[in-house]
């Protein structure tokens, strides 16, 4: 099942803060987090496999509370370059690895 | 450094014709999965290759074959092809099967008439 991502779509002016959340109905191994700008292939951002683990990219971070079954990206200072549609994956337990459902993406939108 | 590369770019088809789309992996990647992306939604998983054999599979009928050559490229067929197959095609690489990072290529814009 495919997770829910909010909010949907959000639009920041560059330097503001945003979160975007990530949750599933169904126990998680890991989250998978990506970026793809319009016309252009999905890019990595990070992975996290533990509950309540932080991990970081330049200013995006994210957390993951595998009891909640959710996981958030936050957007800290946000640059032009933010500007994309992330996705995050999920994967359960018993997944042998990167068999990724994707969610529908939230659009974020950096304006100067 | 070569990253993930796809062929064709574009295609058209009409319904009940086959299809191949190819993927040349991240130099260094063993690892193939591939990805249909319906336009406005996220990608989905179609399967993963890996060792010159499909690990996992998504949710897609056996009309959705694959396969990995020995240099680990591997290409995607699509038989019968149907008007809801029109989507972008996702090749993405990756070093062995765990939870690796990905590197997508730009992907193969199917159309179907």
């Amino acid at each position: 099942q495919q997770p829910v991502q909010s909010p949907q779509a959000v639009i920041l002016r560059e330097g503001e803060d945003a979160v975007i959340n990530c949750s599933s109905s169904k126990a998680l191994y890991s989250v998978h987090w990506y970026r793809q700008k319009h016309g252009e292939a999905p890019v990595f951002l990070m992975i996290l496999l533990k509950g309540g683990e932080q991990k970081g990219h330049d200013k995006i971070s994210a957390s993951f509370n595998e009891k909640k079954q959710q996981s958030s990206l936050y957007l800290t200072a946000s640059q032009l370059s933010y500007s994309g549609t992330y996705f995050c994956g999920t994967e359960p337990p018993q997944a042998a690895g990167n068999k990724l459902t994707f969610g529908g993406g939230t659009r974020v939108l950096v304006k100067p | 450094d070569a990253g993930v590369t796809q062929s064709p770019t574009h295609l058209i088809k009409t319904r009940g014709q086959q299809v191949t789309l190819r993927c040349s992996p991240k130099s260094g990647h063993d690892t193939v999965s591939w990805y249909q992306q319906a336009l406005g939604q996220g990608p989905q998983f179609i399967f993963q290759y890996y060792e010159e054999e499909e690990r996992q599979r998504g949710n897609f009928p056996d009309r959705f074959s694959g396969h990995q050559f020995p240099n680990y490229s591997s290409e995607l067929n699509v038989n019968a092809l149907l008007l809801g197959d029109s989507a972008l095609y996702l090749c993405a690489s990756s070093l062995g099967v765990g939870n690796q990072p990905q590197h997508f290529g730009d992907g193969t814009r199917l159309s179907i008439l």
